[in-house]
């Protein structure tokens, strides 16, 4: 039961444009959602987050939004550069006794066309 | 510089062996976790402690062990590898502050990509 979905595997972006990555998730329990960025051959890296009383973080050219009702999350990165290749992963988090675990969504892997 | 090291990095393996994979934290974090990558599963949890003596099962915990003695190890024990066991693994840490104080991020290590034949 994947309790954190990236529905979609692959997208493709032309440099310059807006690059959106989604996640959906199904345990209204989570209460913090980070993204990730992971490079081939290295440990994956922390992007942003954002605190389920918040619908909005940003920093920089990424922004993620937070839409409780439907249970999505979505990154946006604005303009989309070549370095921003990579998978990312969106994962979340729980209240309480173990919220401290996250669980990860399976990845988009984005590529930065030039 | 505060780091997370893996040990090794590489690694082939009979089936039936028996592999530890290494992990070193110098964040001082209490919470450490193991992970495995597979190819449409994202992370999985293997297993995770938040102090030392203290280990947990995670969702994929089966043929799989840990121990903690100290703040910065957590090897990671295949008690007899299996070639469902192929795949890349990744040690992660947190301080386990404050969420909205980024305690929740976690400081990955660069993976371990274990090959069981």
């Amino acid at each position: 039961d994947q309790q954190v979905k990236q529905n979609s595997p692959s997208l493709s972006v032309q440099e310059g444009r807006i690059s959106i990555l989604n996640c959906d998730y199904t345990n209204s329990m989570f209460d913090y959602f980070l993204w990730y960025k992971k490079y081939p051959a290295e440990g994956p890296t922390f992007l942003i987050s954002i605190s389920s009383i918040k619908d909005k973080n940003e920093d920089g050219r990424f922004t993620v939004f937070l839409n409780k009702s439907a249970k999505h999350l979505s990154l946006h990165i604005v303009p989309s550069q070549p370095g921003d290749s990579a998978v990312y992963f969106c994962a979340a988090s729980g209240r309480g006794q173990g919220a401290q675990k996250l669980v990860f969504g399976q990845g988009t892997r984005l590529t930065i066309n030039p | 510089d505060a780091e997370i090291t893996q040990s090794p990095r590489h690694k082939i393996t009979e089936t039936g062996r028996q592999v530890t994979l290494a992990c070193h934290q110098t964040w001082n974090h209490n919470n450490m976790f193991w992970y495995r990558q597979d190819l449409g599963h994202g992370l999985r949890l293997i297993h995770y402690s938040y102090g030392v003596q203290d280990t947990n099962k995670g969702e994929v915990s089966d043929g799989y062990s840990v121990s903690r003695s100290n703040t910065e190890d957590l090897p990671l024990t295949l008690e007899s590898a299996a070639s469902s066991q192929t795949s890349v693994y990744f040690c992660a840490s947190s301080d386990g502050s404050s969420p909205m104080g980024g305690g929740y991020e976690q400081y990955f290590g660069p993976g371990t990509r274990l090959t069981v034949t």
